[in-house]
């Protein structure tokens, strides 16, 4: 069983088009995160969620609207895209823990903009 | 000035050879750190992660953490070719809820047979 799923693993389209991305996890978990990994490969946080709540929410073009109708699932809509926003991104799950904060990433969702 | 910096690579090393990853860090406040392993097109997955200086040993992967110096590194005894990745350091900032994982941009490694 897939523990992060994502889909779709591809998504190419025009700028100005509208698309979502989701993301489920079975691992019981209750964080959830949206990372981009650009062209050069560094790879950035953009949103948490705890429990369906908002709990980070970086320095993200508000084009960009994360939504977690339920713990296990974490989907995220962009508007308007441009150029800029094709990239690889991983949806990732944790759970909360004092002294350890490993995640568990997707496979990614591999965006191209044209 | 980003807050981790890690060489790119990539970085091509014979198979059985030792590899050494490295990364430095700015943020003092930087308490966990870690190892993510990248395959090709796929996300990553936690390799090791440690919180204290020192060095944490897990079969063929030892990490190492310099606090006093602010740089970690990543060793790689008898590398394979099943070893070829991109490696992320990554440390977490912040506290609770709330902290967030800071990566470094990875190492591209390759071993040949």
């Amino acid at each position: 069983d897939t523990a992060v799923s994502q889909t779709p693993k591809y998504l190419v389209t025009q700028m100005g088009n509208d698309k979502s991305i989701k993301c489920e996890q079975n691992l019981g978990h209750d964080t959830m995160y949206w990372y981009k990994q650009d062209s050069k490969k560094f790879l950035k946080i953009m949103f948490s969620y705890n429990n369906k709540e908002l709990i980070i929410n970086e320095t993200v073009p508000n084009r960009f609207s994360p939504k977690s109708p339920d713990k296990a699932h974490l989907n995220l809509h962009i508007n308007s895209l441009e150029l800029g926003d094709s990239a690889v991104y991983f949806c990732a799950s944790s759970q909360e823990r004092q002294w350890r904060r490993e995640q568990y990433f997707g496979p990614g969702t591999r965006l191209t903009v044209t | 000035q980003k807050e981790v910096e890690q060489d790119p690579g990539p970085l091509s090393v014979p198979e059985g050879a030792i590899v050494s990853l490295n990364c430095t860090y700015s943020n003092s406040a930087f308490q966990y750190f870690m190892w993510y392993r990248q395959y090709s097109r796929k996300g990553p997955e936690l390799l090791m992660y440690t919180y204290s200086s020192g060095n944490k040993e897990d079969g063929r992967f030892t990490a190492q953490v310099d606090k006093s110096s602010k740089y970690i590194s990543l060793f790689i005894r008898d590398s394979q070719p099943s070893d070829s990745a991109t490696y992320l350091c990554a440390m977490i900032w912040g506290s609770g809820n709330t902290g967030k994982l800071i990566f470094g941009q990875g190492t591209t490694l390759q071993v040949k047979p």
